[in-house]
């Protein structure tokens, strides 16, 4: 089992949809959690990150972290077609490192 | 002019060459990592280094090898290419004052090995 599990889907919605993008984790001591976002034939960039459990909240995007579920959320709200990229979501915790998800694939539709 | 380059973008080579991929960023970050990215598997961390002196395993380091030439540049060795090492593989930099979680990465490498 990974240490980082996320359905890679993919995943293709209308525009103006909210879009929940989830994954588990299973290490403990993961304490920063951050999504990624992977446009077509470029390198991931830092979309969000939270420390420990909670909310946080950038424009469009909220993501939130459950450390007694060990779930690791990313919320899109009105989605636009420029939100069509791959997203990871990655845990790291003492060692420094960072684990990541799959990565799940998101178009947006106009 | 990008942060962090990588090169070659694109390469085919042949079972049982030596090839290498090369890192630089202008960033001025001590930390710099390579990973490879396939379909279904996701980013896997293949080595890291956390300052030049500093070389370490990651999840997926048989059959690669890296060197550390300056803060800067960070090159991948393929001793000898086997096709399962064809992958999309990516150089990425962090700054050990400002958390690792946060990595810069490089544009990536397509390597076909045939």
């Amino acid at each position: 089992q990974k240490e980082v599990e996320q359905d890679p889907g993919p995943l293709s919605v209308p525009e103006g949809a909210i879009v929940s993008l989830n994954c588990t984790y299973s290490n403990s001591a993961f304490q920063y959690f951050m999504w990624y976002r992977q446009y077509s034939r470029k390198g991931p960039e830092l979309l969000m990150y939270t420390y420990s459990s909670g909310n946080k909240e950038d424009g469009r995007f909220t993501a939130q972290v459950d450390k007694s579920s060990k779930y690791i959320s990313l919320f899109i709200r009105d989605s636009q077609p420029s939100d069509s990229a791959t997203y990871l979501c990655g845990a790291q915790g003492g060692s420094e490192k960072l684990v990541f998800g799959k990565g799940m694939k998101l178009t947006v539709n106009p | 002019d990008a942060d962090v380059t990588q090169t070659p973008r694109n390469r085919i080579t042949k079972t049982g060459k030596r090839i290498m991929l090369e890192c630089s960023q202008t960033k001025g970050h001590d930390r710099m990592y390579w990973y490879r990215q396939d379909p279904g598997l996701g980013l896997r961390l293949i080595y890291y280094s956390f300052d030049v002196k500093d070389i370490n395993k990651g999840e997926i380091s048989d059959g690669y090898s890296v060197s550390r030439q300056a803060q800067a540049k960070f090159s991948l060795s393929l001793e000898s290419a086997i096709p399962n090492q064809t992958a999309l593989y990516f150089c990425a930099t962090s700054d050990s004052g400002q958390g690792s979680y946060e990595q810069y990465f490089g544009p990536g490498t397509r390597l076909t090995v045939t």
